[in-house]
């Protein structure tokens, strides 16, 4: 079983839908990171996450440490919006940050 | 601009010989690291460091080589030992282990 769950793995919707990607893990963290993978390959960082909810325009993030678990929200999606979503943990015990698997998100005209 | 450079973008190389991916931020951090990316798979961290000329092997580091002579550079190599060496390779920095991180655009390469 991987450290770092994310479902859906694929993710397609019409434009204005409101989109929840999850993440579930398994080790103790020092913080959960959000990010942004185009079909160009670059990564971008959304939030990083210790506690509680984070907002940034259209997009919210939103932890639980004692259920483990991470949502990232996307309201009033846009086409521009299809991406993979990644989440990754920073991991206390390893130090290191491991990813999940990533969300394969299309947002349809 | 600060940011984190990866070149080339697209490497192609024959089988057998080494390459090696650059790798430049200039955001003065002091973590830097790379990671392998396969289709359909998380990423994998191959090497990472902490401070100029100190490194650590990460979950995947076999075929694969490092240096941190400089605090803006991390070069990678992948080295003919490596069995599969076609895949994305991305590069990250931030200012200490596990604090945000910022991605360069990466490399993909491709051993022929």
């Amino acid at each position: 079983k991987n450290e770092v769950e994310q479902s859906p793995q694929n993710l397609t919707a019409q434009e204005g839908e409101f989109i929840t990607i999850n993440c579930s893990y398994s080790v103790g963290i020092s913080a959960l990171h959000w990010l942004q993978q185009h079909p160009g390959g670059g990564i971008v960082s959304l939030f990083m996450l210790s506690s509680g909810k984070k907002k940034h325009g259209r997009l919210i993030a939103t932890i639980n440490i004692q259920e483990k678990h991470s949502s990232l929200h996307i309201t009033a999606s846009h086409p521009r919006d299809s991406a993979v979503y990644i989440c990754a943990v920073g991991d206390q015990g390893a130090q290191k940050l491991v990813f999940g698997q990533g969300t394969r998100l299309t947002i349809n005209p | 601009d600060g940011g984190i450079t990866q070149s080339p973008k697209y490497l192609f190389r024959k089988e057998g010989q080494n390459v090696t991916l650059s790798c430049e931020q200039n955001l003065n951090h002091d973590a830097m690291y790379w990671y392998r990316q396969d289709p359909g798979q998380g990423l994998r961290l191959i090497y990472y460091s902490q401070i100029v000329n100190d490194f650590q092997k990460g979950d995947i580091a076999e075929g694969y080589s490092v240096s941190r002579e400089k605090k803006e550079s991390f070069p990678l190599t992948v080295t003919s030992a490596q069995k599969n060496p076609t895949a994305f390779y991305l590069c990250a920095s931030s200012t200490q282990l596990n604090t945000e991180a910022f991605f360069g655009q990466g490399t993909r390469l491709t051993v022929v």
